[in-house]
């Protein structure tokens, strides 16, 4: 069953612009994951946020956590053409696999 | 390191016919993870392993698939016979700490 919802779906914006992207999610979670997937590759692991954390950065990227809400953002500052990719939040359950959204397709123009 | 390493890259095959794929993992991670991506279901888990045991195939959609896990430095995801709507892209990944690496996947296409 899919716990973790990207949104929006699909999201373009101009190089130099910052890119929001949410995940909502069901239940209680041990740690919250995204990552990364370019065109025709697998997927590569951005950050991890755990669950009694509330912000997390990693150079140009800053992960949000709001238990309460059961929701995380990915906000990716100054984007680059190299972005573009789909952004995939993952779930970490006690006593399960990470359960994947269905990912936000990011595009950035130069 | 060179990574989750699978093969074939791509397969191309005939409905009926019998597809293995492989899967080495990341030397020292313990447990070994088989998806399917499409653009209609996105990133399915089909099954995942623990120390080469299996520990939940409910993700596996029928009989004609199973998956094996040997030894701690290989895996293989069986489907036979193949269908039409098995075409899809399946990765495999490994894990350590939570954190999961992918292999590049292989792009079955059943005809």
């Amino acid at each position: 069953s899919q716990q973790g919802e990207e949104d929006p779906q699909a999201l373009s914006i101009q190089e130099g612009e910052n890119a929001t992207m949410n995940c909502s999610y069901k239940t209680s979670i041990n740690n919250l994951q995204w990552y990364r997937q370019n065109s025709g590759r697998g997927l590569v692991h951005l950050i991890l946020i755990r669950s009694n954390e509330r912000e997390k950065h990693s150079g140009r990227l800053r992960v949000t956590l709001d238990t309460s809400k059961k929701s995380s953002s990915l906000l990716i500052t100054a984007s680059r053409a190299a972005d573009t990719a789909s952004y995939f939040c993952a779930t970490d359950q006690a006593g399960t696999a990470l359960i994947f959204g269905k990912g936000t397709t990011l595009s950035v123009s130069s | 390191d060179a990574g989750v390493i699978q093969s074939p890259r791509h397969e191309v095959t005939e409905m009926g016919q019998e597809v293995t794929l492989r899967c080495k993992p990341i030397s020292g991670h313990n447990s070994l993870f088989w998806y399917r991506q499409t653009m209609m279901r996105g990133l399915e888990l089909l099954i995942y392993f623990n120390n080469n045991v299996p520990i939940d195939d409910s993700g596996m959609p029928e009989d004609r698939f199973s998956a094996k896990m040997p030894n701690a430095s290989f895996s293989t995801l069986k489907i036979q016979p193949s269908e039409p709507r098995d075409s899809a892209v399946y990765f495999c990944a490994s894990e350590t700490q939570g954190e999961q690496f992918f292999g590049p996947g292989t792009r079955l296409t059943v005809l």
